[in-house]
């Protein structure tokens, strides 16, 4: 199974909400990635999660607050967003972080627009 | 610091024709990985192909092949056959230096046309 999810597929939110986008995976991976892409663009790396702790953090503002409860499961919480990070939000996985020669496996993403 | 170029932003095939997508990078790191990534429009980004940078032969999965040039540092995938459904954007990547994050590049979008 070589599947990534990611949940919800859409999202519409304000900017004054609180919501949050969900990985999984179960390929036994041990390096977990967010990313966003705006459109006509290459993604963009935000965050790397490694064996379960946060190893980069791209500078990504605090309004983007990353958890990974176990090796599986990966979340992107979000907070008092703006228009301009409205995007496509990709989520990876690759069998493990510090080798160049694994594959990152992605989601289908979620879209989302704030307002 | 690594750098991916693709240098056509977009391109058409006639359907069952064969066409290549250029890439080429840079990297002073002596190990790293390249990879191919399709986007269709619904968003997810499938991997397609990965070449080595130490593997002698270059690689195949099925219709896609990877023309490795380790001297003039290009990795440009070939599709063979194309089909409608090949119609996408093509991103090509690297994963190596510090870090080991996967840099990619602006990527083609390839149109199909029956």
């Amino acid at each position: 199974d070589t599947e990534v999810t990611q949940t919800p597929k859409h999202l519409v939110m304000g900017m004054t909400n609180k919501k949050s986008l969900k990985c999984e995976q179960h390929m036994g991976h041990r390096a977990m990635y967010w990313y966003k892409q705006k459109a006509k663009k290459p993604p963009e790396l935000m965050f790397v999660y490694s064996y379960e702790k946060l190893s980069i953090n791209e500078s990504v503002p605090s309004r983007f607050s990353p958890e990974c409860p176990n090796s599986s499961l990966l979340n992107l919480h979000l907070h008092a967003l703006q228009p301009e990070d409205s995007a496509l939000y990709l989520c990876a996985s690759s069998q493990d972080g510090t080798s160049a020669y694994n594959e990152q496996f992605f989601g289908p993403g979620t879209r989302l627009t704030v307002l | 610091a690594q750098k991916i170029t693709q240098t056509q932003p977009g391109m058409f095939v006639q359907e069952k024709e064969a066409v290549t997508l250029d890439c080429t990078y840079d990297t002073s790191d002596p190990s790293y990985g390249l990879f191919w990534y399709k986007q269709p429009s619904s968003g997810e980004m499938i991997f397609l192909i990965y070449q080595g940078s130490y593997d002698q032969q270059n690689a195949t999965e099925g219709r896609y092949s990877l023309n490795f040039q380790k001297a003039r540092k290009s990795a440009n995938l070939v599709i063979s056959a194309s089909q409608l459904g090949d119609s996408a954007m093509y991103f090509c990547a690297m994963r190596g230096g510090a870090g080991n994050m996967l840099t990619f590049g602006g990527g083609t979008r390839l149109m199909v046309k029956p």
